[in-house]
């Protein structure tokens, strides 16, 4: 069964870096994934897409301080020079027979 | 500027029908399929099922499958999210979102989504 795991929390402090890891289970180390932002009362936002040799495309208007790396069935989102908004969750996104999604990760700027 | 601007919250009883809408501008409408994601009240992102206008073929989550109906209407670019017979615990913000095919690698991934309609179902 296709399943992404995200760890529920994480925390770096105000221009510092942080990784976000998303997990996909056995058997599935060659998906693609994409990650969204929400931001606190609002709507997700596409980030980027990832693939699997860590390649990667984002969307519009998305800054440079946000990049993704991959190594085996993880695929991390790394944000750097944190700022304020940059609090938020974090989710992770596939596809197998339907669409499916990470726990999510609660991102806190200290 | 691609665009998906959903209807406004709800409140409405248990028992009682319901309709929203997530209304797709700058794309062709016909030309890409359309999904809604359930977000229940301080918890994650969950997949309901998708809909290509352009045929109207739907798929739908195993888990939303009998408990909602996806439509679209293609000559207004609008997707619909429907019940029959609403639940308290189908209280919710629901998304809309736009599913767009990776060629490449074969897998879709949500490009665009609207700001959510948040539904609210309470006697």
């Amino acid at each position: 069964q296709l399943v992404l795991t995200q760890s529920p929390s994480a925390s770096a402090s105000l221009g510092a870096s942080v990784k976000l890891t998303c997990t996909l289970s056995s058997g599935h180390s060659s998906y693609a994934i994409a990650w969204h932002q929400q931001q606190p009362e609002k709507g997700p936002r596409y980030l980027m897409k990832l693939n699997s040799d860590g390649s990667h495309s984002k969307g519009d208007g998305i800054p440079d301080r946000f990049s993704g790396s991959s190594s085996g069935a993880e695929r991390y989102l790394t944000i750097s020079s944190l700022q304020s908004e940059d609090e938020a969750d974090y989710y992770c996104q596939t596809w197998g027979t339907g669409g499916v999604f990470g726990g999510g990760t609660k991102l806190t700027v200290l | 500027e691609v665009q998906l601007v959903q209807s406004g919250a709800e409140v409405k009883k248990p028992g009682e029908s319901l309709k929203i809408s997530c209304k797709g501008s700058g794309y062709s409408f016909t030309s890409y399929w359309i999904g809604w994601v359930r977000q229940m009240p301080g918890k994650g992102l969950e997949w309901m099922g998708i809909i290509y206008p352009g045929d109207s073929d739907t798929r739908y989550s195993p888990s939303f499958q009998g408990q909602v109906t996806i439509s679209a209407d293609k000559s207004i670019s609008t997707a619909y999210l429907q019940w029959s017979s609403l639940k308290a615990s189908d209280t919710a913000m629901y998304y809309c979102a736009r599913p767009l095919f990776e060629y490449s690698s074969g897998w879709y991934y949500f490009d665009y989504w609207g700001q959510g309609t948040l539904v609210t179902v309470s006697s």
